[in-house]
């Protein structure tokens, strides 16, 4: 049981290259969710969704793009990246009867 | 923005002591999460309360949640070494898309000194 699981776990971009972070989870979780995490400001919510085909933007979105075509899947696009999306990135999953989530172990991304 | 705010911002105590971390959010909830991570790790789920709960126990943690004051408490008693981490509170604000929506404040670092 693998649970979470994110890749690549570091990366280092230019400005302006684009890259998808991965997310599966073998779960069977209906809802997903991303976040990322910068020093001293907790978590804040990118993207999320509550099934294939479905997903919503949370409170940082711009910049990022998400796709939910499997239950499975759920990857995070960075369309051009920038400085300022220099953070640690978490994908999260939980089952629809439970509301506690559970995380992947991180991608520590760098744009310089 | 962030919807809980947590108080210490880091804790340093010894093995044995009991560690007491605390939470404000602003506005209705409808249940209030605690999640755990160590460090360069993800955040581990321990203990959610929900709006119509005043107390909850799991193992040495004891959570406690005040609405009329938007506020909860997280309690570790007999702490150890393993408990270093960081905890944090979440919160589940959207009735609309409860649970879908977790607002996260800044965390409370915590050390248990051996």
């Amino acid at each position: 049981n693998a649970g979470v699981t994110q890749t690549p776990k570091f990366q280092v971009l230019k400005t302006g290259q684009s890259m998808t972070l991965q997310c599966a989870q073998d779960m069977n979780h209906e809802y997903m969710s991303w976040y990322r995490q910068d020093p001293g400001m907790g978590l804040r919510l990118i993207h999320y969704s509550v099934g294939a085909g479905i997903t919503d933007q949370g409170e940082v979105p711009n910049g990022y793009n998400v796709s939910r075509s499997t239950t499975e899947d759920f990857p995070l696009r960075l369309l051009s990246a920038a400085p300022s999306q220099t953070s640690v990135y978490f994908c999260a999953s939980r089952y629809s009867g439970s509301y506690g989530y559970t995380f992947g172990s991180g991608t520590r991304l760098t744009v310089v | 923005s962030q919807q809980g705010e947590e108080d210490p911002q880091a804790l340093s105590i010894q093995e044995g002591e009991n560690a007491t971390m605390n939470c404000s959010y602003k506005t209705s909830i409808n249940n209030l999460q605690w999640y755990r991570q160590n460090s360069g790790r993800g955040l581990v789920h321990l203990i959610l309360i929900r709006s119509n709960e005043r107390e909850k126990h799991s193992g040495r943690l004891r959570v406690t949640l005040d609405t009329s004051k938007k506020s909860s408490s997280l309690l570790i008693t007999a702490s150890r070494a393993a408990d270093t981490a960081s905890y944090f509170c979440a919160t589940d604000a959207i009735k609309g898309a409860a649970g879908n929506k977790l607002t996260f404040g800044g965390g409370t670092r915590v050390l248990v000194k051996p």
